[in-house]
């Protein structure tokens, strides 16, 4: 059974921050083809994809938050991790992880992230 | 990047009804669309991938279609857990693009 949760701060200040982590179960980001995204969402908006990153350490990162974006694994410990930098109340928003296998085929419940001083 | 257009963005319905849900990309995707449901709680599962495959344990009344540009989502007969938001998301080329949502809700 494949699970997917996702931790973070909760809230923090601008120009700050953001380490997500994403803590997983029913599959290994150490077999081949495996990979694990991160999409936002905020208040009442639309999704937005930001990053992904592959068994082969291969990553892909949405252009639109320039370099602000680190993915990361810990395969051992069957967890990814997101860093984004500079945070801004614009990034208030709940950010979700997912298995990917092209489309997302198992997601987390989300964790919501505020943006506030 | 790929922009992804999703009409209509609200769609009031009866149960029981037929409906359908467009995505249009920007530029051709060679089938590589997905659909997605999200609940009110935040919950989203796949629904349908690259194009027309149901994911497993997905009902059969919901069912997609499409080539090129234009792709769309038809529940056959709606039913109540049916009421939601559902997302299109093409996964031809990065970055990874999602259509705007449409609100499927109770006529």
């Amino acid at each position: 059974q494949v699970t997917l949760k996702e931790s973070g701060p909760g809230i923090l200040q601008p120009s700050q921050t953001l380490s997500l982590t994403c803590s997983f179960s029913g599959f290994s980001l150490s077999t081949y083809g495996m990979c694990v995204g991160w999409i936002r969402q905020s208040s009442g908006k639309g999704l937005e994809w930001l990053a992904n990153i592959w068994w082969n350490d291969d990553k892909y990162y949405n252009p639109s938050l320039k370099n602000r974006l680190t993915i990361s694994k810990d395969t051992s410990n069957n967890q990814a991790f997101l860093k984004i930098t500079n945070m801004d109340t614009a990034d208030t928003a709940t950010y979700y992880c997912a298995r990917s296998r092209g489309y997302f085929d198992f997601w987390g419940p989300g964790t919501m992230v505020t943006v506030s001083s | 990047d790929i922009q992804m257009t999703q009409s209509p963005s609200s769609l009031p319905a009866s149960l029981g009804e037929r409906v359908t849900i467009s995505c249009r990309a920007s530029q051709g995707i060679s089938n590589n669309l997905n659909w997605y449901q999200q609940k009110p709680d935040g919950t989203i599962k796949p629904l349908i991938y690259y194009t027309s495959n149901l994911q497993s344990g997905v009902p059969s009344r919901f069912s997609g279609s499409g080539s090129g540009t234009d792709y769309s989502l038809t529940i056959s007969s709606l039913e109540p857990e049916d009421f939601a938001m559902y997302y299109c998301q093409q996964d031809a080329s990065f970055p990874y693009t999602f259509g705007a949502g449409t609100k499927l809700e109770l006529k």
